[in-house]
């Protein structure tokens, strides 16, 4: 059962423009959301992450926007790249509950137009 | 510094076959875990680790088998391959003051099971 559900499931963006990718989850006991970014034939590597008591992270180019209310979590990635296409996993983990496992999303694939 | 790796890279083998792939790595990280990558699925936990001898289930555990006699090296066995074992397996780590949080992925090992 996947508990944090990821869109688009694809995503091509014109070079200099804007990467947008959603996450929704269910479980209210998620404290900590990360995004990964895996490039072909790597293993994924973390990105940005942020914690509830905030609604918005920035780390250069990538911002996460979290809605609490909702339930959502989105990652930005403003003036995206070539260099950027990869595919993006949002996740989810709660300190409350045994193991603090991370849920991960099915993933977006992005690829960005030079 | 290696970090972490994992062997061998690509497998073929035949349904009803025991395979062993490894996974080592160079920080002394207390916790290490399997997933595997499926189309559509994302990340799925298989098994995890927070320590030398201590090993438990994650999300899709049924027909793996995993030990941990050195911290360093976290081998995961598909006891009679199947075919719905085709995936792309990684292997992760992290450290204990970190938790689950940030993971650090190896290479992956693509198998192929005929």
């Amino acid at each position: 059962q996947q508990q944090v559900k990821q869109s688009p499931q694809s995503l091509i963006v014109q070079k200099g423009g804007i990467s947008i990718i959603n996450c929704a989850y269910e479980n209210t006991a998620f404290d900590y959301f990360p995004w990964y970014q895996q490039f072909p034939g790597k293993g994924p590597a973390l990105l940005i992450a942020i914690r509830p008591d905030v609604s918005e992270k920035k780390e250069g180019r990538f911002t996460i926007s979290f809605n609490k209310s909702a339930k959502q979590f989105s990652l930005h990635i403003m003036d995206s790249q070539p260099g950027d296409s990869a595919t993006y996993f949002c996740a989810a983990s709660s300190t409350l509950e045994y193991g603090n496992k991370l849920v991960f999303g099915a993933g977006t694939i992005l690829r960005v137009k030079s | 510094d290696a970090g972490i790796t994992q062997s061998p890279r690509y497998k073929i083998t035949e349904t009803g076959r025991q395979v062993t792939l490894m996974c080592h790595q160079t920080w002394s990280h207390s916790y290490m875990f399997w997933y595997r990558q499926d189309l559509g699925h994302g990340l799925r936990l298989i098994y995890y680790s927070a320590a030398a001898d201590i090993t438990d289930k994650g999300e899709v555990p049924d027909g793996y088998v995993v030990s941990r006699s050195k911290t360093e090296n976290f081998p995961l066995t598909l006891e009679s391959a199947t075919r719905s074992q085709t995936s792309v397996y990684f292997c992760a780590s992290s450290e204990e003051r970190e938790g689950w949080e940030t993971q650090y992925f190896g290479p992956g090992t693509r198998l192929l099971v005929l």
